[in-house]
């Protein structure tokens, strides 16, 4: 299974809004309702942000939010925040002998 | 509160092994699935496997069959990540990670995770 594509850099100016895309196929994304994002800081271990393609864990900001058309997952993030300036990183279940796969990760700036 | 604590920092040489432990705490053991995920510097996150600690069955990502062998001791909740003939690029921060649950379904994402365990790799 080839890694899901994310865009490399996403920046926004504080209280903005921004989404973060990520392309799977029909074997993952396209197939399976179970996406999950995790926002990670440098030195740190992930943190689960969304799973299920939109439904966000408890203590989890309301400003992050989850979607996804097709093979395509987003997750959007309203009102940034400085502590928004993390990578994310989307994964999603799917078929074949390797059924998780992570996004390549995207870096958020805040401007 | 649920926590994973994984071992310390290793050093190992090409060829050689390294088992890396995640001991859980504050839920458990036998009814969360245990996955490993590694990172290697300025790279992303990259699955390696399952590891059902109730039963003991394991599933591996392709990448990693015939190298890795996920074990758990239930007695001290403790599952256990083993990787052998080592190479650089398995130079890389190693984590455990608990998938989580809701209403007894499985969500196939990971909630809580070890702070990491750095393998080097060098001659």
């Amino acid at each position: 299974q080839s890694a899901l594509t994310q865009p490399a850099s996403v920046s926004g100016s504080p209280e903005q809004s921004i989404t973060i895309s990520c392309t799977g196929t029909s074997s993952d994304v396209g197939s399976y309702n179970f996406v999950s994002w995790y926002q990670q800081y440098p030195g740190k271990a992930p943190k689960l942000m969304i799973y299920e393609v939109s439904k966000r864990p408890s203590g989890v900001s309301n400003r992050f939010s989850g979607s996804k058309s097709g093979n395509t997952a987003s997750l959007t993030i309203s009102g940034l925040q400085a502590e928004d300036e993390a990578d994310y990183y989307c994964c999603s279940f799917a078929d074949g002998s390797t059924p998780y796969g992570f996004g390549t990760g995207t870096k958020v700036t805040v401007l | 509160q649920v926590q994973l604590v994984q071992s310390g920092a290793e050093v190992k040489k090409p060829g050689a092994s390294v088992k890396v432990s995640c001991k859980a705490s504050g839920y458990t053991f036998t009814d969360y699935y245990i996955h490993w995920v590694r990172q290697a510097p300025g790279q992303g996150l990259e699955w390696m496997g399952w590891i059902n600690p109730n039963s003991g069955a394991t599933h591996y990502a392709q990448n990693f069959q015939g190298r890795v062998t996920m074990t758990g001791d239930t007695s001290i909740s403790t599952a256990y990540m083993e990787l052998t003939s080592l190479t650089s690029d398995d130079a890389a921060v190693y984590y455990c990670a608990r998938e989580g649950e809701d209403s007894g379904t499985y969500l196939k994402a990971f909630d809580y995770w070890g702070q990491g365990t750095l393998v080097a790799v060098s001659s």
